[in-house]
């Protein structure tokens, strides 16, 4: 199946400062990318949609300008946490769908841990 | 209420019992629905689409009953290596995949 990766896996920060992580889709162009993070024990939830060269669409209760994310190309999206608090710890997933199948491949997932 | 509800279980049973998973949904305008399965702090990954006729891959059976907003996941002659959480997952008006809180499955020998 298709490959997508995250990078980093994990990230220990400090309380206030912004993290990025990125999600590329490695062996397909992805038109749409979308964001979810897990609370322990938790389902996923979907945070945001991203399309290539638009604006994220985020779910309600996300809150745009603290998560911000850039859809650049095909094949790249970020999500930036900005000044981070404990209550962001979460693992957080990115998801990729192909133009040409229905299917979402997810990245490894990164593990944020906010001091 | 949840749009994808599940029983979180968890299920505790022995090597090579039948195990079920119940999920409903509570969009009915829902087109699309599938089965994940997620190891402990890993990545969702599919396991199998849910087709109106119902489907079988191997050892698991995955029904759709539309009229009634219910997808079963049957799982036979379960292996120490189904142990994880299953999760039910169902597109939704906006072609977005809405998840269910997963059903913990633990198969001991």
């Amino acid at each position: 199946g298709a490959v997508v990766s995250q990078h980093p896996s994990w990230v220990i920060c400090k309380s206030g400062t912004s993290v990025k992580i990125e999600c590329r889709s490695l062996d397909f162009q992805a038109t749409t990318m979308f964001w979810y993070r897990q609370f322990p024990k938790q389902s996923l939830m979907l945070m945001a949609t991203s399309n290539e060269g638009s604006k994220a669409t985020y779910e309600q209760g996300v809150e745009k300008d603290k998560f911000l994310i850039n859809h650049a190309s095909l094949t790249l999206s970020t999500l930036t946490v900005t000044s981070a608090h404990p209550e962001d710890s979460s693992f957080y997933i990115c998801s990729a769908r192909t133009v040409l199948y229905n299917e979402q491949f997810f990245g490894p997932g990164t593990r944020l841990t906010v001091l | 209420r949840k749009e994808v509800e599940q029983d979180p279980g968890p299920f505790n049973v022995p090597e090579g019992a039948t195990v079920a998973f119940n999920c409903t949904y509570s969009n009915s305008a829902s087109q699309s629905f599938f089965w994940y399965r997620q190891d402990c702090r890993k990545e969702p990954k599919l396991l199998m689409s849910v087709y109106s006729s119902g489907n079988e891959d191997g050892r698991f059976t995955a029904q759709l009953n539309r009229a009634s907003q219910y997808i079963s996941l049957l799982i036979r002659d379960s292996k120490l290596s189904d142990s994880a959480t299953y999760l039910c997952v169902v597109n939704s008006q906006n072609n977005d995949m809405r998840f269910g809180a997963g059903t913990r499955l633990t198969v001991k020998p």
